[in-house]
């Protein structure tokens, strides 16, 4: 089964918006990242965050986690039609040496 | 610097068939692992090869079958393909030790019909 789950499941939004996806977790973690796939190709990696982070930046990426709620989410700021595409958070367990996914958010945004 | 190849880039088989799917790492990586993704799921850990040997494998039947070559590219193998084994099969590179450089293939879409 995934080690994780994503809400929402699909997420439509103006160009210029912000976009606001959330990812919960079943174990304790190592680290946790997000991809991002375009017309079920390859997996991008956009941003890791690690279990003694709180929040991090990266460009228009905005992550957080909380442990205690073995949660996280990924913020786009201003938003491209170029974002359109389906996001995943993916987590390393403690102890593990690889990635398990979450379900996905797809998201679209509309010029 | 090339990232991770896949090949073929499509394939389509018939049940009971069998599959071999191919993955060059991205260069200065020695761990791989492969991936199942179904139409609109996220991916499903396989196995992951290191040092020429399976280190870790998820839950998928004994059908799923790998190889490491010296060289580092990876083999993964279906036997027996089921109308269910249809999906986008992902590979991804890493370096042993670090969890934080994953570089995935374009993938391979096998269809089985």
């Amino acid at each position: 089964s995934q080690q994780g789950e994503e809400d929402p499941q699909a997420l439509s939004i103006q160009e210029g918006e912000n976009a606001t996806m959330n990812c919960s977790y079943k174990t304790s973690i190592n680290n946790l990242q997000w991809y991002r796939q375009n017309s079920g190709r390859g997996l991008v990696h956009l941003i890791l965050i690690r279990s003694n982070e709180r929040e991090k930046h990266s460009g228009r990426l905005r992550v957080t986690l909380d442990t205690s709620k073995k949660s996280s989410s990924l913020l786009i700021t201003a938003s491209r039609a170029a974002d359109t595409a389906s996001y995943f958070c993916a987590t390393v367990p403690t102890g593990a040496n690889n990635l398990f996914f979450g379900t996905g958010t797809r998201l679209t945004v509309i010029p | 610097d090339a990232g991770v190849t896949q090949s073929p880039t499509h394939l389509i088989k018939t049940r009971g068939q069998q599959v071999t799917l191919r993955c060059s790492p991205k260069s200065g990586h020695d761990t791989v692992s492969w991936y199942q993704q179904a139409l609109g799921q996220g991916p499903q850990f396989i196995f992951q090869y290191y040092e020429e040997e399976e280190r870790q494998r998820g839950n998928f039947p004994d059908r799923f079958s790998g190889h490491q070559f010296p060289n580092y590219s990876s083999e993964l193998n279906v036997n027996a393909l089921l109308l269910g084994d249809s999906a986008l099969y992902l590979c991804a590179s890493s370096l042993n030790g670090h969890f934080y450089g994953y570089t995935f293939g374009s993938g391979t879409r096998l269809t089985v019909v």
